[in-house]
């Protein structure tokens, strides 16, 4: 499976953006229990979002997961200057050989 | 409060052996499924090897037949040991669980393969 993410997205301050993350396998389900990473320059990425729609304790509540047209997605609400990064996804393929697969990542620029 | 501590990378040959060990605290190994991922300089994310639950494990066919994947339940740890290691392997290798609490990342250990 390969797995797809926009390669780069840009937001205005206060303003919102959905990231998307799609499988060449078909549409992606609950089923693959989509997670969502940050990745900060310089340092180790950060788990914002598990199973879809479920938050780490750190999950600033701007940010929310959901399926959205066959994809997950990542929605970024009232954008803020420290939320600029790369931002990858992960998808399981439970059963599957590789049962884990990441996205490329997408760079998001908040200008 | 939840820690995971990678350790044992370090400067190796083309062809050499290396031991990468997870600790983690505030959460238990054999209790998730525990992945190692590594990323190349300027590189995204890339999966490398799974050991879920109930023991079963899995790898990327970049390192399949090289490494391995185990866990010490005793210590809450999770290693890979990782032989025949090429020039491709040189990355920052990270520890990350997934399971009902969500995912937990270390700093990551950083492996070099130079000759």
């Amino acid at each position: 499976a390969v797995v797809t993410q926009e390669p780069s997205l840009t937001v205005s301050p206060g303003g919102t953006v959905t990231l998307t993350c799609g499988s060449s396998t078909g549409a992606v389900t609950s089923g693959h229990y989509p997670y969502w990473f940050q990745q900060k320059p310089g340092q180790a990425p950060r788990t914002l979002i598990y199973d879809t729609t479920n938050k780490q304790s750190w999950t600033p509540a701007r940010f929310s997961g959901s399926l959205l047209g066959g994809k997950a997605a990542l929605t970024l609400s009232g954008a803020q200057p420290e939320d600029e990064g790369e931002y990858f996804c992960l998808l399981s393929y439970d059963g599957g050989d590789p049962p884990r697969v990441f996205g490329g990542g997408t760079k998001l620029t908040v200008l | 409060e939840v820690q995971v501590v990678e350790s044992g990378g370090g400067l190796v040959q083309p062809g050499g052996s290396l031991r990468l060990s997870c600790v983690a605290s505030g959460f238990t190994v054999s209790s998730n499924h525990m992945n190692w991922v590594r990323q190349a300089p300027g590189k995204g994310l890339e999966w490398v090897s799974l050991i879920y639950t109930d023991g079963r494990t899995y790898y990327a066919d970049s390192v399949k037949g090289r490494f391995t994947i185990s866990r010490d339940n005793s210590k809450n740890t999770l290693n890979l040991q990782m032989n025949g290691l090429r020039l491709d392997d040189t990355a920052l290798y990270y520890c990350a669980s997934q399971g009902l609490q969500g995912g937990y990342w270390g700093q990551g250990t950083l492996v070099t393969v130079s000759s």
